[in-house]
């Protein structure tokens, strides 16, 4: 069982392009969830699943999309990326919502120029 | 909206005990987790607290008391590989399944 995956593990993007990042759970856990953390900071909510074919918004959405088509993917894509994009971003799962635990991804770390 | 308080770094000597602590101020608080990070890696889960009171797992316990907004995590007989990140974070009632998470407490064991 691999759990939940993301890819690419790092990428260095120019300002302006389009790029979507993956995330895969095998868990068939309804909740999936995007955080970027910045460096010394904690977690911050980016956008929100709490189940297939439902999408919400975190506490930082603006210049990100995300959609759930399945219980398993959750991809989210920088329509135009900026440089205060740059971040690691991390993809995690829980199995309902709010009160269970949450297994996050290895992690994405993007730059953007 | 939440504001959730952790000391940003500690340091503490191999074999000793610690004490990282959060407070929070919530409304509709449902309960508090605890995650260990490490640098470089995800965030993994150590512990939630619900109810008032302690809960222990091995060298790691967690302390909640939901009256004061105040939790703590406690790591016993510390080890070096227990170096890490340790972020609090604070789900809400119908908050549609967020948890939000404060900036976390950098540990440095030393020997």
């Amino acid at each position: 069982i691999a759990g939940i995956t993301q890819a690419p593990t790092s990428q260095i993007l120019a300002a302006g392009r389009r790029m979507t990042l993956r995330c895969t759970q095998d868990m068939r856990h309804n909740a999936m969830y995007w955080y970027r953390q910045d460096l010394g900071l904690g977690l911050r909510l980016i956008h929100y699943s709490n189940t297939a074919g439902t999408t919400g918004k975190g506490e930082v959405p603006d210049g990100y999309s995300v959609s759930r088509a399945n219980t398993d993917d959750f991809p989210l894509t920088l329509a135009s990326a900026v440089p205060s994009q740059t971040s690691v971003y991390f993809c995690a799962s829980s199995e309902e919502g709010s009160t269970d635990t949450q297994y996050f991804g290895p992690g994405t770390r993007l730059t953007v120029l | 909206g939440q504001n959730i308080d952790q000391p940003t770094e500690m340091t503490a000597t191999e074999g000793a005990i610690v004490q990282i602590n959060c407070t929070y101020q919530t409304s509709g608080f449902n309960g508090l987790f605890w995650y260990q990070q490490h640098a470089g890696e995800a965030p993994t889960f150590l512990s939630y607290n619900v109810l008032d009171g302690l809960e222990e797992k091995g060298r790691f316990s967690s302390f909640l008391s939901r009256s004061k907004g105040y939790s703590y995590l406690l790591l016993k007989e510390l080890q070096m590989k227990d170096s890490a990140s340790y972020l609090c974070a604070v789900s809400q009632r119908g908050n549609a399944g967020k948890s939000t998470f404060g900036d976390g407490t950098t540990l440095t064991v030393k020997p």
